[in-house]
């Protein structure tokens, strides 16, 4: 059983701050690996993918894999009250069916 | 281009009726994939259609199935609805050759009562 594991939260974060968000997986064979965004109500939208050990930086997001310890997790900087949203962590397996497994996501708020 | 379109967005029904969704991906996308996400589980993987066949399937019951057309678009179908059936059902497109990214539609809300 594939698993993949994040906190809950909820994450609470000064505006301003960094927010880090992070996410396990299971499966030692994962190659793929994808941040969503979900606000209260509407569907995950694509926040990030990396599939390579280190970081990966869009704007205000940073993206860190370490696939020796089975970990991916997304910092944001500067924290908006914008950001106050659900991140679901997704993971792919390599030789499989190529569906991803998703987190239960942290839910994240940003007070003003 | 296009995002992925869902509709109807929102259903009523009551135990017992069926309900068919539908689902159009992003141009040029070959994979369709369907979710259940309610807040006790969150979300559940249905099934996936790759030029119209099913592909992969998850853990659900026969009364959850699905298909797709040649122009990529799907549909996913509840019969004999229960109450455990109200959840967000999630579309979501790919291009379907392995491991990419994929793109959710804005999701039907069924509600049974």
């Amino acid at each position: 059983q594939k698993e993949v594991e994040q906190n809950s939260g909820p994450l609470s974060v000064p505006e301003g701050a960094i927010a880090s968000l992070n996410c396990t997986y299971s499966d030692r064979g994962s190659q793929s690996f994808f941040w969503y965004r979900q606000y209260s109500g509407k569907s995950p939208e694509l926040i990030m993918f990396i599939y390579s050990n280190g970081d990966k930086e869009d704007g205000r997001f940073t993206a860190q894999l370490n696939k020796a310890s089975q970990y991916v997790s997304l910092l944001i900087r500067d924290s908006q009250p914008s950001d106050s949203a659900t991140y679901l962590c997704a993971v792919v397996s390599s030789g499989g069916s190529y569906i991803p497994t998703f987190g239960r996501g942290t839910s994240l708020i940003v007070h003003p | 281009k296009a995002g992925v379109t869902q509709t109807p967005r929102y259903l009523i029904k009551t135990r017992g009726q069926q309900v068919t969704l539908s689902c159009s991906p992003i141009s040029g996308h070959r994979s369709v994939s369907w979710y259940q996400q309610t807040p006790g589980q969150g979300l559940q993987f249905l099934f996936e259609y790759f030029s119209e066949t099913q592909r992969n399937k998850g853990n659900f019951p026969g009364r959850f199935s699905g298909r797709q057309f040649s122009n990529s678009r799907s549909e996913m179908n509840v019969s004999t609805l229960e109450l455990g059936d109200s959840a967000l059902y999630l579309c979501a497109s790919s291009e379907g050759t392995g491991g990419e990214t994929q793109y959710f539609g804005p999701g039907t809300r069924l509600l049974v009562l």
